[in-house]
């Protein structure tokens, strides 16, 4: 059985400060992870995935992840937010293993900028 | 940029009345998904599909679900007979391959029972 803790139902953040959302997962098997994001009246949107090489992963807008197996986490940062980054940011996990049909997600943090 | 579409956006049902949620899955895509979120909580795996069949099925997928790919392009979700609690957003997905390719979301189709 695999599970996604996200701390923080909501995080506010300066324009222009660190964005760190957190995430952890757990899974029996090595993990798939994945960080999407939904704004306003929109579906869900990929940023990053991590799927068993590099451990940094770099995602579209500036966003990148962390996958550190000693910590069961996969956090995603952004050096500097910016206002458009205000959304829902979902973590998901799925099992590396043949026939992974289904995303496990996590309750998800929505982040708001402030100008 | 091609896009998975969901229809209606929003669809308000009587109790005990049956509703079909519609996708259009991008074309060349195999593995199709049905995702649903209750206000408030996790985004939740419904099912999956693949090669004309149920791959994979969560526990929220009782009989009052089916999925079907009626014509090479449509994917719809019907609940036979709506309850309060199948209020929610519900998000189709397809993926080119498993899951380790990228899953494309549509924006949702808003069910509300009353």
């Amino acid at each position: 059985a695999q599970s996604v803790t996200q701390l923080g139902s909501h995080v506010s953040v300066s324009e222009g400060a660190l964005v760190l959302l957190r995430c952890n997962y757990s899974s029996s098997v090595p993990p798939y992870l994945f960080w999407y994001v939904q704004y306003p009246n929109q579906g869900l949107q990929l940023l990053l995935k991590y799927t068993s090489a590099a451990t940094l992963v770099k995602g579209i807008n500036g966003f990148e992840a962390e996958f550190k197996k000693s910590e069961t986490s996969f956090h995603l940062t952004k050096p500097s937010a910016h206002m458009s980054d205000a959304a829902e940011y979902f973590c998901a996990v799925t099992h590396s293993g043949a026939g992974s049909y289904q995303l496990t997600f996590g309750k998800g943090t929505k982040l708001s900028v402030i100008p | 940029e091609p896009e998975v579409t969901q229809t209606p956006s929003h669809q308000v049902t009587q109790m005990g009345q049956e509703v079909i949620l519609r996708c259009v899955p991008i074309s060349n895509h195999l593995y199709f998904y049905w995702y649903r979120q209750i206000l408030g909580q996790k985004v939740e795996f419904l099912v999956s599909f693949y090669n004309n069949e149920i791959s994979e099925k969560s526990e929220i997928f009782d009989d009052q679900f089916s999925v079907e790919r009626p014509d090479g392009s449509n994917f719809t979700l019907k609940i036979r007979s709506t309850k309060l609690e199948d209020s929610a957003m519900y998000f189709c997905a397809s993926s080119v391959g498993p899951l380790n390719t990228e899953a494309f979301f549509g924006q949702g189709t808003r069910l509300t029972v009353v």
